[in-house]
């Protein structure tokens, strides 16, 4: 059974451009959730996709936005990277139990 | 509003009991988590509370009161890989909301 992966592991960018994270989900789990985690504080929900249905947002902008594929990996997208957006990107997948397993993660570092 | 609160840090001794806990306020509830986090690493699941009670594994104890909105994790016989962050994390309708963690030093 292969875990949750996710590519890259590190990005540097400057503030005003894009960035594309990627996800691929545990075989058999149909949900992916995306999570921002700043240094020293917890995971914050950014969303989560179900079967390629956003299916629950938390409290960030739009130009934070994501996809989900028919295999189920997922991308998270954020335009015009400002410097608070430098964090650790955490993807976790799950089945229909809410229990959820987290992949390594990206971490992003805007200048 | 939305509030998970968890101590910022907590300092034990190998072998010993350390009991870490949790008070949310959340316009919903589904369930509790709790995961461990090593620095500079993904969290891992321990355990998930849905009705009040214990909830026993090994070495890794968790407690839910959803009336007091209250929730302890229990780590007997403390080891030094034990030293991490502890997340409480609420579920509710698909969304998952973490405190910032307790970071717990498991000293010789």
């Amino acid at each position: 059974e292969t875990g949750v992966t996710q590519s890259p592991t590190h990005l540097i960018k400057t503030r005003g451009q894009q960035v594309t994270l990627r996800c691929s989900s545990q075989s058999g789990h149909n949900t992916v959730s995306w999570y921002q985690q700043a240094l020293g504080q917890g995971p914050q929900f950014i969303f989560q996709y179900y079967r390629e249905e956003e299916n629950g947002r938390g409290n960030f902008p739009p130009r934070f936005s994501g996809l989900q594929f028919p295999n189920y990996s997922s991308e998270l997208n954020v335009n015009a990277l400002e410097l608070d957006d430098s964090a650790l990107y955490l993807c976790a997948s799950s089945s229909d139990r809410a229990e959820q397993f987290f992949g390594p993660g990206t971490r992003l570092t805007v200048l | 509003g939305q509030n998970i609160d968890q101590p910022t840090e907590m300092t034990a001794t190998e072998g010993a009991i350390v009991q870490i806990n949790c008070t949310y306020q959340t316009s919903g509830f589904n369930g509790l988590f709790w995961y461990q986090q090593h620095a500079g690493e993904a969290p891992t699941f321990l355990s998930y509370n849905v009705l009040d009670g214990l909830e026993e594994k090994g070495r890794f104890s968790s407690f839910l009161s959803r009336s007091k909105g209250y929730s302890y994790l229990l780590l007997k016989e403390l080891q030094m890989k034990d030293s991490a962050s502890y997340l409480c994390a609420v579920y509710n309708n698909n969304d998952m909301r973490f405190g910032a963690g307790t970071r717990l030093t498991v000293k010789p």
